[in-house]
Parts: structure tokens; sequence; C-alpha cells
């Protein structure tokens, strides 16, 4: 089973600013999913990230709001761009395991907090 | 489309307690079937699954079966812990498909 980091687990960060969340497999994977867990809720998904091609976005999030690449078969980022308080949530990565019939492994998540 | 709806929470039970979080979904053909768990300030992990109609998934004392006929996969734990506090997805996987569709989570308290 795939072993995923993230990094930085929690941030603050001003209004109107960017971060970019990191996400790390321990295996070479194709599809990874970048995920956002608003406070008391359940995840909703941004966007999957395949290597080589673009991120295919979900219905609301769009590229320029939230850029992501994916360099090579064990990484991704998402940016959170121009940032406002309703960005606070924690964001996840994940990756799926279609051996496992598309069992998913997540990383623990950064904690967003914009003030 | 496809969909997944679960009990809402919070369900607060003493330990020892029986445990059923209901489950049920929409889908087209014959999706895979998930209950993810995530314990306070961690991501999510997989519980259990079952793939096929009348498959048991089961992990940690947890089961829960793939009924057709009802489109539900309840999740049961004969004696609950209060380490077993957490919020837990019901999920699924379309015939076809590789997105994961979640359910809204129900959060569990156990109190000792």
């Amino acid at each position: 089973s795939a072993v995923i980091s993230q990094k930085p687990s929690r941030d603050i960060c001003q209004r109107g600013t960017s971060l970019t969340i990191q996400c790390q497999v321990d295996s070479q994977v194709t599809m990874m999913f970048w995920y956002r867990q608003q406070p008391g809720q359940s995840l909703t998904l941004i966007a999957t990230a395949n290597q080589g091609s673009e991120a295919t976005y979900e219905s609301g999030f769009v590229i320029d709001k939230f850029p992501i690449s994916r360099p090579n078969l064990t990484f991704s980022t998402l940016t959170v761009s121009n940032m406002s308080p309703e960005d606070s949530s924690i964001y996840l990565c994940s990756v799926e395991e279609r051996e496992s019939y598309n069992e998913q492994f997540f990383g623990p998540g950064t904690r967003l907090t914009v003030l | 489309g496809n969909s997944v709806t679960q009990m809402e929470g919070p369900v607060t039970l003493s330990e020892e307690a029986f445990l059923t979080i209901n489950c049920t979904y929409t889908a087209t053909g014959y999706p895979s079937l998930f209950w993810y768990v995530q314990y306070p300030g961690e991501g999510l992990q997989l519980l259990l699954k079952a793939t096929k109609a009348d498959d048991k998934g089961s992990n940690k004392g947890f089961e829960a079966t793939y009924r057709k006929e009802t489109t539900s996969f309840h999740l049961e734990k004969g004696s609950v812990q209060v380490s077993d506090s957490a919020v837990y997805f019901c999920a699924l996987v379309y015939t076809g498909g590789f997105k994961t569709i979640f359910g809204a989570g129900t959060r569990l308290f156990v109190k000792a």
C-alpha cells in the first residue's frame, strides 16, 4: 500500500496570499487526487492529476485558483491562490490503487487557516 | 447519478455498545463499496471494502455486507471502544469509473 506525505501539515496565511501544498508518494502511481474538506464536512474532489497531462478539475474549481503540478509519478503540488477566509479547509491528496479495486490512500492532510 | 447517503451524526455510544451506521447508495452497474475512517487530526484510511453483491468486508471488529437488493452497505460493530471515536465515511467507486464518491460522514463518539 502507498504511503503519502504532505507538507506543510498546517499553515496560517493572510488574505490575498498563495500557498503551495506538496504531496509525495513512496511509489509510482498514475492517478493522484486533491480534495478539500471544510470543517465538519465530507470530502470534495478538486481535481485529478495525471502525470504528463493537465489536471482535470471538478465543477466549481478552476485552474487559476487551484493550479496543480504533476512533474513525475511520485509527486504533485496544489497551490491555493489569492486566498480568502472561505479557503480555510483541510486539503488532502490521495492516490488510487486499481489493483485493490480502486481503494484510495490518503495523505495526512494540510490544515489551512486564512485570516 | 451516483451518490452515497449515510446517517447523520453525531452518534454517541457508551463503551461496549453495539454500533450501526447506515449507508445506502445509488449507482449504475456494480460499484465497489468502501468504509473509510478518519481519526482526529489525521487523513482518511480504509476500514473495509466489498467489491460484489453479498460480499462482507471486515476489519478491526467492524463488518459491512454489500446488499444489492437494498442498495445498502451498513457498518456494524458488536462492541465499540473509546478508540473507535472518529468520523466514518461510506464511499463507492462506480463500475468503469475511477473517482470515489463519499458520503457526508458520520461522527462517532464513544464514552468510557
